[in-house]
This record gives C-alpha cells, structure tokens and sequence, in this order.
C-alpha cells in the first residue's frame, strides 16, 4: 500500500530537549511538506521540500529544522528554540508544487513538559 | 498573494439536513481548489477538487463547483450523516511568487447529531 507514515502517533518529551519526528513516503513524490496544527486551529507551514537536498522555510520555521537527504524521508526536528513546541504535527507530499494535490500522513501529537 | 477565506464553524446539523461551507478565493492566474475534511485526531485527506472553472468536482455525495466569477468553491452535500460529522478544509494552490504551495483555509467543523 502506498502511502505517508508518520512515528510516533504520541510523542512525550521534556522541555529543553530537542525532538526528531519520522515522515516516510513510498509515493515517489518529489515533493514533501511539515505542517504545525494547534487545537481548533488551521494548518501552519513550518517547512517544505521540493526536491532532495533542497528545503525552504515555511512560515514558521523558528525553533525547527529539516532534512532531505532521500526521496522518501522528510524528518522535522523540533529543538529547544521552539518555544510552545506542543501541538499536532503533519506530515505531507505531493508530486510537486502548484497545482497538485497534497497526501497527508497520520499525524504526531507532541506534549512536551 | 493567493489567499483563502471560508465560513467560521463549528456548524451543527441534524442528520439528513443539507450543507453548505462557503469558501472564497483571491487568486492571481487560474489556480487549482480542493477541499480536505479532518477526523478527529487524523491526519487531512482530499475530498475533493477542481482544476479549471465551471469544473465540479465530487466524491462521496460532496460537491464542490469552481465559481470564477463568484471566486468560489462552495461546499455542498445533499443529506449529511453523523459520519460526516468532521474539520472541513478549502485550499487552493499558491501563486508562483508563494512558492506554488498550497494555501489553506482556517477550517470548518461540522457536527451532525442524529
């Protein structure tokens, strides 16, 4: 089955620690986008890839950092910079930007404490 | 920039009744518009879409008419069921200077009660 995972489903942490969250793709989309969610919020865009090796900063990229070293992976380190790093974090791809729809994964619920 | 404005829920239904979201557009050129709907503690899936005007786009009874004139993609389903009962979310794709993202609404929750 083709799809976006995303690990762990929750996520506990304490505050001062950086945290890596998992977003793995077997769609062969090139590209890959991180998503910030607060209760009975809208969607906020932390950061996105087009490409590998290649990432931009969404509109809220303070206190986050990305890699794109493959195709399938998109991991989303939130460091101790963040200052409210708990909420619900989103995983998505597509096969490209503009007009092409976006898959979404399961989501990452982080608390940290 | 291309943006997204959509009405403010939560809306409540009884089950059987009909909806309307309303979702309005500022776009520059022709973008593409879909509706996403969120189940609680899920992730976003696509609905459905609409690619040029005048296209309808449909799925599981929902449709969506992309209104140019209007700059519009209303929402709309015939007979809603407390299945339905979710975050509903209108986006269109960004313009080239926003990178070509997709631009989300702030979103719609619908409860439907039996």
């Amino acid at each position: 089955d083709g799809g976006i995972t995303q690990s762990p489903k929750y996520l506990f942490r304490k505050e001062g620690q950086n945290v890596t969250l998992s977003c793995e793709q077997n769609l062969n989309h090139d590209a890959m986008y991180w998503y910030r969610q607060d209760p009975g919020q809208g969607l906020r865009l932390i950061y996105y890839s087009q490409i590998v090796n290649d990432f931009q900063k969404g509109d809220i990229a303070e206190g986050y950092s990305v890699s794109r070293e493959k195709k399938e992976s998109f991991p989303l380190t939130v460091t101790s910079a963040q200052k409210n790093p708990t909420a619900f974090y989103l995983c998505a791809s597509s096969f490209g930007t503009g007009t092409y729809e976006q898959y979404f994964g399961p989501g990452t619920r982080l608390t940290v404490t | 920039g291309n943006s997204v404005t959509q009405m403010e829920g939560p809306v409540t239904l009884s089950e059987e009744a009909f909806l309307t979201i309303n979702c309005t557009y500022t776009a520059t050129g022709y973008p593409s518009l879909f509706w996403y709907v969120q189940y609680p503690g899920e992730g976003l899936q696509l609905l459905l879409k609409a690619t040029k005007a005048d296209d309808k786009g449909s799925n599981k009874g929902f449709e969506a008419t992309y209104r140019k004139e209007t700059t519009s993609f209303h929402l709309e389903k015939g007979s809603v069921q407390v299945s339905d009962s979710a975050v509903y979310f209108c986006a269109l794709s960004g313009s080239y200077n926003q990178g070509g993202k997709l631009i989300f609404g702030q979103g719609t929750e619908l409860s439907v009660k039996p």
